[in-house]
């Protein structure tokens, strides 16, 4: 079946440090991957996804590349900032979607 | 142009009992996702309505039912309610065949006592 695997937290990074939030799923056929955040009391948003083997999402500064062999999407990003403290969720969509448990990120200044 | 709204946005009910929780889909959408987010969990997959009718369903048991409007507009109902049915109830829009870009809404916050 579809799952997907998260890096677990809670992750705590300075002001500019580099972010990987890793990522590994388990599917059927060719998913769709994605990266969403959700930001204390809001739901979630969209933050990049990618639709087959080696493409790269990005958007505000994050990456992720889909890496079929590895079975892959980790999250990256150069320098976080303050503003990017949220829960992370990774998911697939196959036939419907699948979420990761989140990882939640904290940046202090 | 308002995004995904949800109501009510906070919700209290008791054991055995019944709830129904309301979504509006984003403008120009014509299909409405249900998950749900326990605490600190991921969201699951509850059902997606299109045209009036459930189209797709996840592992939920019968008391999880919902219903489309002719607006778009979506309602998810569940009957005798459990204290693990607490969670976050999150709405989702998105075009039918449009592919997978879909939009949230800011949740409903169910607390079963």
């Amino acid at each position: 079946g579809n799952s997907v695997t998260q890096m677990e937290g809670p992750v705590t990074l300075s002001e500019e440090a580099f972010l990987t939030i890793n990522c590994t799923y388990t599917a059927t056929g060719y998913p769709s991957l994605f990266w969403y955040v959700q930001y204390p009391g809001e739901g979630l948003q969209l933050l990049l996804k990618a639709t087959k083997a080696d493409d790269k999402g990005s958007n505000k500064g994050f990456e992720a590349t889909y890496r079929k062999e590895t079975t892959s999407f980790h999250l990256e990003k150069g320098s976080v900032q303050v503003s990017d403290s949220a829960v992370y969720f990774c998911a697939l969509h196959g036939n419907q979607f699948y979420f990761g448990t989140g990882t939640s990120l904290t940046v202090i200044p | 142009d308002a995004g995904v709204t949800q109501s009510p946005t906070h919700l209290i009910k008791t054991r055995g009992q019944q709830v129904t929780l309301r979504c509006s889909p984003k403008s120009g959408h014509d299909t409405v996702s249900w998950y749900q987010q326990a605490l600190g969990q991921g969201p699951q997959f509850i059902f997606q309505y299109y045209e009036e009718e459930e189209r797709q369903r996840g592992n939920f048991p019968d008391r999880f039912s919902g219903h489309q409007f002719p607006n778009y507009s979506s309602e998810l109902n569940v009957n005798a309610l459990l204290l693990g049915d607490s969670a976050l109830y999150l709405c989702a829009s998105s075009n039918w065949g449009g592919g997978e870009t879909q939009y949230f809404g800011p949740g409903t916050r169910l607390l079963v006592l």
